[in-house]
């Protein structure tokens, strides 16, 4: 197993244009989660996948927003007409999330991140 | 919402040393804490979790400690090399809805030679 992947790793763009990053998570890993971290700071939440279900959002993801999990597989991060705000690196980490009498199990794997540059 | 500190912010130490990073948490009811290294424009590699039901756990030089009931992990860093060099995260993950650790800001190390 190759870890989580993530693919670009930098992106330069202009602002107003919209933008994709996918990530490959670890095989059979059921949760995705995307995070993202500007610099000095630590990762914030922004969604999470079980499987094919998005199952929450933070209130960070504007509506410029939008994230898929099609297939409970890859998931991608579209960020549309993008703003300078926007500049930061956006992580992504799987999980093998079980819930077994009442402990639970999911130790987090980031991938190596997708550097946003908005100019 | 659970918050997040960890003290101190930065650190910058001889090699050889023994460290202790802080880290404490608003909201005691967790299921699980984690530690991270973050390298300088990399993502983060998970170095512990401890359940909440364990105190410490360790690996190799490092030992993780956890009080849940006062909100506070100890990451300890024996005879530290210039490797170490890192920014180190904590993360736990607050039960009561859905899992999502939540992060602090993390101690930024230095281990000069």
């Amino acid at each position: 197993d190759t870890g989580v992947s993530q693919d670009p790793r930098h992106k330069i763009t202009k602002r107003g244009q919209n933008v994709t990053f996918r990530c490959d998570p670890i095989s059979e890993h059921n949760r995705l989660y995307w995070y993202r971290q500007t610099l000095g700071q630590g990762p914030e939440f922004l969604t999470y996948f079980q499987n094919e279900a998005q199952l929450e959002k933070s209130r960070l993801l504007s509506d410029r927003f939008s994230a898929e999990r099609p297939k409970g597989s890859f998931s991608t991060l579209e960020i549309q007409r993008t703003e300078q705000g926007d500049s930061a690196m956006y992580l992504c980490a799987s999980s093998s999330y079980m819930q077994t009498s009442g402990v639970i199990t999911g130790e987090l794997f980031f991938g190596e991140g997708s550097r946003l540059t908005v100019l | 919402k659970q918050e997040v500190t960890q003290i101190p912010a930065a650190l910058s130490v001889p090699e050889g040393e023994n460290l202790v990073l802080n880290c404490s948490f608003t909201d005691s009811a967790i299921y699980n804490l984690q530690w991270f290294r973050q390298d300088p424009g990399k993502g983060l590699t998970s170095l512990l979790l401890i359940q909440s039901s364990q105190r410490e756990q360790t690996s190799g030089r490092l030992n993780a400690s956890l009080d849940k009931s006062s909100g506070r992990s100890t990451l300890y860093i024996a005879a530290s090399q210039p490797g170490d060099s890192a920014t180190y995260l904590c993360a736990p993950a607050p039960t009561g809805g859905s899992y999502i650790p939540t992060f602090g800001r993390g101690t930024s190390l230095i281990v000069h030679p």
